[in-house]
């Protein structure tokens, strides 16, 4: 069955270092997202992604971030400037097969990335 | 704004049903989901239901909505222990498009007793 998969599943970085996360959605889906989980908490809405830009980001989705679909397949998340309170589980998602509104959104594994 | 709330534990026996609630404040919400993660894993949906239901059932899973109070309920009947999961309720946001996000519960742990 096709899942959403994401690399790496631990991201270790230092403060003030840039980082990307990368997911591959399920294949032809159109909508993407980026969703973060800090631990013990909520799991919060980051941004959405439909015909290569942004379609909705949530007050957590600064200038620090950026997302982007370099090719057919991948969706990263780039961090420019990490800070300690960034650090979290990052899960990515995707839906829409093919024509029309899908509204099941399936989740990848996440990367846990952790800033020290 | 939209919140989403569950409460945090809920512990039942082997072979009993659970319920897991939560209640929304976003009264426009159009779809309502429950998803499961287990440990060290993502989000697993498990199902959702559209606002102009009441139920929807799927083998196992029984899923209630009252609009009318904005509480949703996740019934699991005969609970084993691959069950043993946190499960999470969540709101569509936004006015139904395809790129609306989801807000999200706190989660509930679900623990089963032998």
């Amino acid at each position: 069955e096709p899942e959403v998969t994401q690399t790496p599943s631990h991201q270790v970085t230092q403060m003030g270092q840039e980082v990307i996360l990368r997911c591959v959605p399920i294949s032809n889906h159109l909508y993407f997202y980026w969703y973060r989980q800090i631990l013990g908490q909520k799991v919060e809405f980051l941004v959405s992604f439909y015909n290569n830009e942004i379609s909705e980001k949530s007050e957590i989705f600064d200038d620090q971030f950026s997302v982007e679909r370099p090719d057919g397949s991948n969706f990263t998340l780039k961090i420019r400037s990490t800070k300690l309170e960034d650090s979290a589980m990052y899960f990515c998602a995707s839906n829409g097969r093919g024509l029309g509104i899908s509204y099941e959104q399936y989740f990848g594994p996440g990367t846990r990335l952790t800033v020290t | 704004g939209e919140d989403v709330e569950q409460s945090l534990f809920l512990s039942v026996r082997e072979g009993d049903s659970s319920v897991i609630n939560c209640t929304y404040t976003d009264s426009s919400s159009t779809y309502l989901y429950w998803y499961k993660q287990e440990p060290g894993a993502g989000l697993q949906l498990l199902t959702y239901i559209f606002s102009n239901m009441d139920m929807k059932q799927d083998q196992r899973l029984t899923v209630l909505l009252n609009k009318k109070d904005k509480h949703l309920s996740l019934r699991i009947a005969d609970t084993q222990t691959g069950d043993s999961a946190i499960y999470f309720c969540a709101e569509r946001r936004g006015s139904g498009g395809g790129a609306d996000g989801l807000t999200f519960g706190k989660g509930t742990h679900l623990i089963i007793q032998p």
